[in-house]
């Protein structure tokens, strides 16, 4: 693939459900994949950087996996809560002569209490 | 810690006009890029500076230029106002270098609503 891709495009959990979402990007000449929140009204904030193959990081009730061989990077949310509501976006940045972060669309998640 | 600046925060346009937006990154950080935000068409990169030389351009015309000052603070300038320039522009720094550009988060200011009517 050449862009990132992000799926579900949106989804609607209650509140106490864990969730994940998928982040597809180019594995070739990878260098690092970025995981950002964007709640309504605010700028976007950085949740993971992530470089290395099998690499998992972990902020409270959020996680995140990456496999660089075959492109995909998962984002979980574990007893998801009304302030998790937000658009999560990641985006790749591969090496070469064009070296850039290439952003997907984001997943949009609504929590309803 | 002052977080990124952006202004100003709201802009309302006429076609044809010229525009200038600013935006002042975290202390120490001298890599800025800017975004372009529209609905549905997610985050489109506009360019990216590092040490006042641009080391990166997206895939917008002429119309749109940027630079940076050693200070780090950074400008972007587009001319010939077009309706469809009306967009949220989100500036973002980053501790990232030359070398290793990206092994650093963004932080991102609040942005510019520029509204071309």
């Amino acid at each position: 693939i050449l862009n990132v891709e992000q799926s579900p495009q949106s989804l609607h959990v209650q509140e106490g459900d864990s969730t994940n979402f998928t982040c597809s990007f180019p594995s070739s000449n990878f260098y690092a994949l970025h995981w950002y929140r964007w709640e309504t009204a605010k700028s976007p904030e950085a949740l993971f950087v992530m470089t290395l193959n099998g690499d998992e990081k972990k902020k409270g009730r959020i996680s995140a996996t990456l496999n660089t061989k075959e492109g995909y990077s998962y984002l979980y949310i574990k007893g998801s809560q009304p302030e998790d509501s937000a658009t999560y976006l990641c985006a790749s940045y591969n090496a070469g002569n064009n070296r850039k972060l290439i952003w997907g669309l984001g997943t949009s998640l609504a929590v309803n209490p | 810690k002052a977080g990124v600046t952006q202004t100003p925060r709201y802009l309302i346009k006429t076609r044809g006009q010229q525009v200038t937006l600013s935006c002042s990154p975290i202390s120490g950080h001298r890599s800025v890029s800017w975004y372009q935000q529209t609905p549905g068409q997610g985050l489109q990169f506009l360019f990216e500076y590092f040490s006042e030389t641009q080391r990166n351009k997206g895939n917008f015309p002429g119309r749109f230029s940027g630079r940076q000052f050693s200070n780090s603070r950074s400008e972007m300038n587009v001319s010939t106002l077009e309706l469809g320039d009306s967009a949220l522009y989100l500036c973002a720094s980053s501790l990232g270098t030359a070398d290793d550009p990206t092994n650093y988060g963004y932080t991102f200011g609040s942005g510019t609503r520029l509204t071309v009517v």
